[in-house]
């Protein structure tokens, strides 16, 4: 069972930032947050990881809390093309070992003009 | 690279028949992921492979359903007898080594009639 929970819907206006929240408070200490999206029944797309620091990279931002038990993926700029649900993931990664990927129901980001 | 590889894009079979996908992963990644996703459960996971080794099926919802990666470059998923609530988009992901990103293929879409 996926270890995440999100919103099931969020409106953005075009241009704005588009702030995705996701509670996770059952995770431990060597589980990562991952971040996909997936766009209308396209393969999901990675966007985004981090373990305790925040991150940014061309895509998104990630905000995660100091106790780690919740995170916010950040499109600063969100155009129509972001549009997509978007997951929430806590997944194993220690010492070279990876666990499975397991993806809830997400949050659908609609960005409106 | 072109990416995860699936074939066939789209699949119409009738109830009893047997069904046989297959995906070739990006090269030199060494985990291999299968996904099936309905609009009712989602995007689940049935099993996943580290170095063409199963680690975890729990996913395979029955004995029907099978996948094996007889080498690094491709993998099954057959389902035999298909029934008409098989019918989803079955998507194929894979990992490279020490990397965080899963890559999807462009999914199969299987209708059983």
């Amino acid at each position: 069972d996926a270890k995440t929970t999100q919103p099931p819907s969020m409106d953005c206006a075009e241009g704005r930032a588009a702030n995705l929240p996701c509670n996770h408070s059952t995770i431990s200490g060597n589980e990562y947050v991952y971040w996909y999206r997936q766009i209308h029944s396209q393969g999901p797309q990675y966007i985004i990881h981090g373990l305790k620091n925040n991150e940014t990279n061309e895509m998104a931002s990630l905000i995660i809390t100091e106790d780690r038990k919740s995170s916010t993926l950040i499109l600063p700029h969100a155009t129509l093309r972001d549009t997509a649900v978007y997951y929430c993931i806590v997944r194993l990664n220690y010492g070279g070992s990876q666990g499975n990927l397991i993806f809830g129901k997400g949050t659908k980001l609609s960005v409106k003009p | 690279d072109a990416g995860v590889i699936q074939s066939p894009r789209h699949e119409v079979t009738e109830m009893g028949q047997e069904v046989t996908l297959r995906c070739k992963p990006i090269s030199g990644h060494d985990y291999l992921f299968w996904y099936r996703q309905t609009m009712m459960r989602g995007l689940e996971l049935l099993i996943y492979f580290n170095n063409n080794v199963p680690i975890d099926d729990s996913g395979m919802p029955e004995d029907r359903f099978s996948a094996k990666m007889p080498n690094a470059s491709f993998s099954t998923l057959k389902i035999q007898p298909s029934e008409p609530r098989d019918s989803a988009v079955y998507f194929c992901a894979s990992i490279g080594q020490g990397r965080p990103e899963a890559f999807f293929g462009q999914g199969t879409r299987l209708t059983v009639v």
